[in-house]
């Protein structure tokens, strides 16, 4: 079963331009979690759905932040317009259910906004 | 104040020792949870071992096992017989109960980096 998909896995773009991640989660998994990684803020939850609906959003650091899930299948992260300081890393992860022992992380993609 | 404490910015160990990497953590909820993952250079997160705030018995998984002091609110990670393949960085996380839309949330530390000597 393949395991949690990120694209792409590599992304730089310059300040001002709108940025795309997308994921797909494992088949099944009703949680989809979005985080992001820097080295000054380690590893934090920007939101989560449950069934396509979004539970939490309080880590989300702005309004040119964005994160839809139009399906089951399919999310997508929008940062628009970006900024260096959105340079990082962000991880998919999904999980069966909520109290599952462990999450799914995907691969990451590495944001460079230059 | 930080959920999550991890005081070891890096660790090193011999081949083939064992070493624990130090997690505390803070939540007045009496259902939560702890993981511990591994990031390797390449970066992807791997999931190590979990343990419940109700489960007596320590976590065990293979090498890993999880040192569960509840009433020092520690979660350490033991990982015996170290490999060169250990090296990476190990992030402790807790998922705090309680209900509500917290609830799943996990709040990671900062991370230890490892690095096994030959």
């Amino acid at each position: 079963d393949a395991g949690v998909i990120q694209s792409p896995r590599h992304e730089v773009t310059e300040m001002g331009q709108e940025v795309t991640l997308r994921c797909k989660p494992i088949s099944g998994h009703d949680y989809l979690f979005w985080y992001r990684q820097t080295m000054m803020r380690g590893l934090e939850l920007l939101i989560y759905f449950n069934n396509n609906v979004p539970i939490d959003d309080s880590g989300m650091p702005e309004d040119r932040f964005s994160a839809k899930m139009p399906n089951a299948s399919f999310s997508t992260l929008k940062i628009q317009p970006s900024e260096p300081r959105d340079s990082a890393v962000y991880f998919c992860a999904s999980s069966p259910r909520l109290a599952s022992p462990e999450q799914y992380f995907g691969p990451g993609t590495r944001l460079t906004v230059t | 104040a930080q959920k999550i404490t991890q005081t070891q910015p890096g660790m090193f160990v011999q081949e083939k020792e064992a070493v624990t990497l130090d997690c505390t953590y803070d939540t007045s909820d009496q259902s939560y949870g702890l993981f511990w993952y591994k990031q390797p250079s390449s970066g992807e997160m791997i999931f190590l071992i979990y343990q419940g705030s109700y489960d007596e018995q320590n976590a065990t998984e293979g090498r890993y096992s999880l040192n569960f002091q509840k009433a020092r609110k520690s979660a350490n990670l033991v990982i015996s017989a170290s490999q060169l393949g250990d090296s990476a960085m190990y992030f402790c996380a807790m998922r705090e109960g309680g209900g509500g839309t917290s609830y799943g949330k996990l709040t990671f530390g900062q991370g230890t980096i490892l690095t096994v000597h030959p």
